[in-house]
C-alpha cells in the first residue's frame, strides 16, 4: 500500500464537463508531481510543486489546471478536455533535497484512469 | 529532443533464465539513470539507480551503465513469473536547479513458468 492516494481511480467525462482529480500524500514529503501516462507513450511530467509553489509546468495545455493548497494535497482540475487527453494520470511525492527539484525516488499513487468521450 | 529509447517487447524468457533489458538515451549530459517496474494496472516503482559507469548489483538485479555508448541495461537473474511487468528506463540531467526526468516507453517482460 503506497502513502500516496489518488481519487477517483476511474473517471469518464464528456468534453464539456469539469472534473477534478485529487491526490493526498501521507509521507511528509515537500514536493508533489502530476504525470501523464498514455498508451504507447512515455510517462510525461506535467507539473511540479515544491513547498506548495508550482515550480515546473511542462508545456501543459491550460485545460489542465493544478492546485496545491498544502503540502499534503494536490489537485488537477480538468475542463473542456479532448479525447486525446484520455490517459492514466499519476500523482507522485518526494522529499526535495538541496537543488534537486525532481527526485526520481518519488512515490507514485495508483493513478486515475481518465477517459474523455 | 531528448529521448530515451527502449524496445517495447514483449520480451519473453523462461523461468530461471536471465532477462536483459536495454535502454539508450540521446542527451549526452544525462547524469543519473533509473529503472522502474510497473505491474499491470499499478503505479511505477523505482527498483534501481545508477550514476557512474560500470555495474551495480542489488540482489537478482544488475544495472549496467556505459556513458560513452549512451547505454544502460538491467539484468534480472533467475527470472521469476513475479518479475513479469513493464520496466521503464528513465534518465535525468540535474543541470541548474531543475533538470527533468525523461522516461522511455517501457519494455514488457513476460517470464514463463
Amino acid at each position: 500500500e503506497t502513502g500516496v492516494t489518488q481519487t477517483p481511480r476511474h473517471l469518464v467525462m464528456g468534453m464539456t464537463n469539469k472534473k477534478s482529480l485529487k491526490c493526498e500524500q501521507h509521507l511528509g514529503h515537500n514536493a508533489m508531481y502530476w504525470y501523464k501516462q498514455s498508451a504507447k507513450k512515455p510517462l510525461e511530467l506535467m507539473f511540479v510543486y515544491s513547498l506548495e509553489e508550482r515550480v515546473e509546468n511542462n508545456s501543459v495545455p491550460s485545460r489542465f489546471s493544478p492546485e496545491c493548497p498544502n503540502s499534503s494535497h494536490l489537485f488537477l482540475h480538468l475542463h473542456t478536455l479532448q479525447p486525446e487527453d484520455s490517459a492514466l494520470y499519476l500523482c507522485a511525492s518526494s522529499q526535495r533535497t538541496g537543488q534537486i527539484l525532481i527526485n526520481p525516488e518519488a512515490f507514485f499513487g495508483q493513478g486515475t484512469r481518465l477517459t474523455v468521450v | 529532443q531528448k529521448e530515451v529509447e527502449q524496445n517495447s517487447g514483449p520480451l519473453s524468457v523462461p523461468e530461471g533464465a536471465i532477462a536483459s533489458l536495454n535502454c539508450t538515451y540521446s542527451d549526452r549530459v544525462s547524469q543519473s539513470f533509473f529503472w522502474y517496474r510497473q505491474y499491470s494496472g499499478k503505479s511505477p516503482e523505482l527498483i534501481m539507480s545508477i550514476y557512474s559507469n560500470g555495474d551495480k548489483e542489488d540482489g537478482r538485479f544488475t544495472a549496467q551503465l556505459n556513458k560513452a555508448s549512451q547505454y544502460v541495461s538491467l539484468l534480472i537473474r533467475d527470472s521469476q513469473p513475479s518479475d513479469s511487468a513493464t520496466y521503464l528506463c528513465a534518465v535525468t540531467n540535474y543541470g541548474g536547479s531543475q533538470g527533468n526526468l525523461i522516461f522511455g516507453k517501457g519494455t514488457k517482460l513476460s517470464v514463463k513458468p
